[in-house]
C-alpha cells in the first residue's frame, strides 16, 4: 500500500512562499492509476482542496488559490510538491498530501504537517 | 455549483442508527466519497463509490445518492465513531477539480 510522508518548514513569514515536498513510497508516482494531491485544513476548520496532479503533468487548481498556487512532479525521487506564494495568516493551516484514485477519492493520506504564517 | 454542505453537527445515541448528509449539484453526477476524522490524525476513507468500503472498514458504515445528495450511513452507531466526518466529489466544472463539505460532528451520546 502506499505510504506519503510531507516535508517543508513549519514557519513562514509574510508574504513569502511556502514550499511542501510530499515522498511517495510503496508505489510509483508514475502510476496511471492516481492522482496526487495536496489538501490543508486550518486550525479548527474543515478540509479544503488545494490541487492535484497528474503522473503526466496536467495540473488542476483550486480557483481561489490557482493564482497562487504551483503543483509539480519528480519521478526519479517519487515526490510531488506544492508552492504557495504571497502567503498570509490566512493560510496557516496543517496540509496533507493524499494520492487519489478516479474511483475511490483520496485513499491514502500523508500524516499532515502544520505550517504557521508568522513573522 | 461547486459546494458540497454538511450540517454541522449530528447526535446519535449508541447503538442506535445515524444519517449523515451532503448536498450539492455536483452529486447529480458524481458520487461522494466519505472521510472520518478524528482529532489530530489525517482523514481516512470510509466510503467511496455507489456504496463501497475500503478494507477494515466496519460494515455498519453505508453510502447512499439520490438527487443531489449523498448520505453517509451508519447502523448501529460505537463510540469509536465519534469524529467529524466529510464528503467529497468533483465539482461540476469537468476539469477534475475537486471539492469538500464543510463537515459533520458526530456525536455518539
Amino acid at each position: 500500500q502506499l505510504q506519503l510522508q510531507e516535508s517543508g518548514p513549519g514557519l513562514v513569514k509574510p508574504s513569502e512562499t511556502l514550499s511542501l515536498t510530499c515522498t511517495v513510497s510503496g508505489g510509483s508516482i508514475s502510476s496511471s492509476s492516481y492522482y496526487w494531491g495536496w489538501i490543508r485544513q486550518p486550525p479548527g476548520k474543515g478540509l479544503e482542496w488545494i490541487g492535484s496532479i497528474y503522473y503526466s503533468g496536467s495540473t488542476y487548481y483550486n480557483p481561489s488559490l490557482k493564482s497562487r498556487v504551483t503543483i509539480s512532479v519528480d519521478t526519479s525521487k517519487n515526490q510531488f510538491s506544492l508552492k504557495l506564494s504571497s502567503v498570509t495568516a490566512a493560510d496557516t493551516a496543517v496540509y496533507y498530501c493524499a494520492s487519489e484514485d478516479i474511483l475511490t477519492g483520496y485513499y491514502y493520506w500523508g500524516q499532515g504537517t502544520l505550517v504557521t504564517v508568522s513573522s | 455549483s461547486s459546494e458540497l454542505t454538511q450540517d454541522p453537527a449530528v447526535s446519535v445515541a449508541l447503538g442506535q442508527t445515524v444519517r449523515i448528509t451532503c448536498q450539492g449539484d455536483s452529486l447529480r453526477s458524481y458520487y461522494a466519497s466519505w472521510y472520518q476524522q478524528k482529532p489530530g490524525q489525517a482523514p481516512v476513507l470510509v466510503i467511496y463509490g455507489k456504496n463501497n468500503r475500503p478494507s477494515g472498514i466496519p460494515d455498519r458504515f453505508s453510502g447512499s445518492s439520490s438527487g443531489n445528495t449523498a448520505s453517509l450511513t451508519i447502523t448501529g452507531a460505537q463510540a469509536e465513531d465519534e469524529a467529524d466526518y466529510y464528503c467529497n466529489s468533483r465539482d461540476s466544472s469537468g476539469n477534475h477539480h475537486a471539492v469538500f463539505g464543510g463537515g459533520t460532528q458526530l456525536t455518539v451520546l
